[in-house]
């Protein structure tokens, strides 16, 4: 596709459950990154990768979160045992090394409810 | 990164012009000013960028004044689908620039 594709769009799982979130970047673009937006907040950063390692990952709100990214494509944020507190609109962006710097390249998110 | 201080909400008419205002007064040398905007329940879309010389691109203007210690996005004719939290951010571009949003401006375009 054309743009960055996070899947699931929405997410209802209960606490203490794993959940996975998947991010497919624009093809070419190196460089991807995990952001958090809790209701009614500002973006938080979780965690940048380039190509398949992540030099950033200080965002991290616990060890319950980890995220991996393979063949310098796909990748796959994972949370686990959820806490409520860990609901929030999990956003994916990608931009490639190479160009503006700061273009980011965000997709429309995936929603996570832990009930 | 340096510290970007914005108003919280901001109102205009449609087919008038918006002028978001951004105060970085901390700004280093190397910092770029980004402007992002977020439609609700949207990624981020980025809008524009400088350092120091004013630009324009097909969505929006960006002045930044000459000590670089503040700046204004304007949209020249503002409409609905421009409603959207405006965010400002000063960033080092390199490599891997990580953003760090604000709580950004939440423009309103009444008709």
């Amino acid at each position: 596709g054309a743009g960055v594709s996070q899947s699931p769009s929405n997410k209802v799982t209960e606490k203490g459950k794993d959940v996975e979130l998947r991010c497919d970047p624009i093809s070419g673009h190196t460089a991807l990154y995990w952001y958090r937006q809790s209701l009614g907040q500002g973006l938080e950063f979780l965690i940048y990768f380039q190509g398949n390692s992540a030099p950033d990952k200080s965002g991290l709100p616990s060890d319950r979160f980890s995220a991996e990214r393979t063949g310098g494509s796909v990748s796959t944020l994972t949370i686990q045992r959820t806490q409520q507190e860990d609901s929030a609109v999990y956003l994916c962006a990608s931009s490639f090394i190479g160009g503006i710097t700061g273009e980011l390249f965000f997709g429309e998110g995936s929603r996570l409810t832990v009930l | 990164d340096a510290k970007t201080t914005q108003p919280p909400s901001m109102d205009c008419a449609e087919g008038r012009a918006a002028n978001l205002p951004c105060n970085h007064s901390t700004i280093s040398g190397n910092e770029y000013v980004y402007w992002y905007r977020q439609i609700h329940s949207q990624g981020p879309q980025y809008i524009i960028h400088g350092l120091k010389n004013n630009e324009t691109n097909e969505m929006a203007s960006l002045i930044i004044t000459e000590d670089r210690k503040s700046s204004t996005l304007i949209l020249p004719h503002a409409t609905l689908r421009d409603t959207a939290v405006y965010y400002c951010i000063v960033v080092v571009e390199t490599s891997g620039s990580r953003l760090t949003f604000g709580e950004g401006t939440q423009l309103t375009v009444n008709p």
